[in-house]
């Protein structure tokens, strides 16, 4: 199936080292997001990449956090120097078109804990 | 900034109880998205809706987009254990604003349904 796939799906880490996330959209499809997910809790939007356009990248919680899309395809969400609080689930989703009515298919996470 | 207040945050009912869950905002949206979210995947959408007074069903789920499209709900007849799940709601902002393309997610109502 050609669903959105994410790596690694668990990753633990120790305070103060760096991580990175992967993201493999759906093919074709030209907007890609990443969320945070705390236990239970709704999605909080981190970064936001539509065709060739600038990234919104108005959810970044700080500086430590960063994402780039190469090719259009496949985006790394870094994290420098983590953070305990920085434990969550890294949801990745990629969208059509970014129209109202396309949807937008989520990878299964990527589950970050950090000691 | 946009807001999804999403309620109950959490429901346990017996097998054939009827239940509903609210999401309400003072923003309005161009649409509103449910999605539910099984442990250790990522949410998968249930509707879309974008006309303000639409209702929509799906099978014993019925979906309604307020008249000013601040609101929505779910509403679930009869509800089965396999029901059982976190639900989620997103509104994605509209059209020349700056949370256009984004979507923004409720806290979330985990669902439990006993047999």
């Amino acid at each position: 199936g050609a669903g959105v796939s994410q790596s690694p799906s668990n990753k633990v880490t120790e305070k103060g080292k760096d991580v990175e996330l992967r993201c493999d959209p759906i093919s074709g499809h030209t907007a890609l997001y990443w969320y945070r997910q705390s236990l239970g809790q709704g999605l909080e939007f981190l970064i936001y990449f539509q065709g060739n356009s600038a990234p919104d990248k108005s959810g970044l919680p700080s500086d430590r956090f960063s994402a780039e899309r190469t090719g259009g395809s496949v985006s790394t969400l870094t994290i420098q120097r983590t953070q305990q609080e920085d434990s969550a689930v890294y949801l990745c989703a990629s969208r059509g078109s970014g129209g109202r009515t396309d949807t937008q298919y989520f990878g299964p996470g990527t589950r970050l804990t950090v000691l | 900034t946009q807001l999804l207040e999403q309620s109950p945050q959490f429901l346990s009912i017996q097998e054939g109880e009827n239940l509903t869950v609210y999401c309400n905002s003072s923003s309005v949206f161009s649409s509103l998205q449910w999605y539910r979210q099984e442990p250790g995947e990522g949410p998968v959408l249930l509707v879309t809706v974008v006309t303000g007074g639409e209702v929509k069903k799906l099978k014993r789920l019925t979906f309604q987009f307020g008249d000013a499209r601040k609101d929505s709900s779910l509403h679930i007849t009869a509800a089965q254990p396999g029901d059982t799940g976190l639900y989620l709601c997103a509104g994605e902002g509209e059209a020349g604003g700056t949370s256009y393309g984004k979507l923004t997610f409720g806290q979330g109502t985990i669902l439990t349904v006993h047999p």
